[in-house]
């Protein structure tokens, strides 16, 4: 059971380019989550999914776009990259939260992470 | 705004000891609580959580304290073992989900 996988690991940007993070998830949790997480910061919310075709906005506002064709995948695009936007993203899932829709989950599922620089 | 805080970006403790790692948070619609453990190069992994209606929450050497009027809660490892030695993040949920920037434990043998 892998659980939730990100790909790239690691990986360089130039200014201005851009690039898609990848996450899949086998364990057929309706919700799924991209967090980045700067030095010193707790993780902030990027985008968040309740199930396929549904996806909404967190508190990171700008530089990203999402797409939820499936259950299992989670794609993280950027465009035009940024230095600002030089982070450790994570990707996480959960079971619906008990009871009426919350973003806040009994527990998330993350993957290892992908460690992006923009120079 | 950061509304859930871990004071310390460190801590180290000696191995059979207790580990205390504290949280602090200031929007009083949290209602759940949560800590996770995070080794280098991996993600953050559940550990144990922790209701507004409690007051404290065990799983074996793990146990968390809330104290809500203080908007304060706490994660006690006892004994403190080695293996321990990760990143601690504490997590609040309400309408969202905020977490802390995190407390690097050292468990010295």
């Amino acid at each position: 059971n892998a659980g939730v996988t990100q790909t790239p690991k690691f990986r360089i940007l130039k200014i201005g380019q851009s690039m898609t993070l990848q996450c899949t998830q086998d364990m057929n949790h309706n919700y799924m989550y991209w967090y980045r997480q700067d030095p010193g910061m707790g993780l902030k919310l990027i985008y968040y999914s309740v199930g396929a075709g549904i996806t909404d906005k967190g508190e990171v506002l700008n530089g990203y776009n999402v797409s939820r064709s499936t259950t299992e995948d989670f794609p993280l695009r950027l465009e035009l990259a940024a230095p600002s936007q030089t982070s450790v993203y994570f990707c996480a899932s959960s079971y619906p939260p008990a009871g009426s829709f919350r973003l806040s989950a009994e527990k998330l599922f993350f993957g290892s992470g992908t460690q992006l620089s923009v120079l | 705004d950061q509304q859930v805080k871990q004071n310390s970006p460190s801590l180290s403790v000696q191995e059979g000891r207790i580990s205390i790692l504290n949280c602090d948070y200031t929007n009083s619609m949290f209602d759940y609580f949560l800590w996770y453990k995070k080794y280098p190069a991996e993600g953050p992994t559940f550990l144990i959580s922790i209701s507004s209606i409690k007051d404290k929450n065990e799983d074996g050497r793990f146990t968390v304290f809330l104290n809500k009027s203080a908007k304060h809660l706490s994660l006690h490892i006892v004994p403190s073992q080695p293996g321990d030695s990760a990143v601690y993040f504490c997590a609040a949920g309400g309408n969202d989900m905020r977490f802390g920037a995190g407390t690097r434990l050292t468990v010295k043998p």
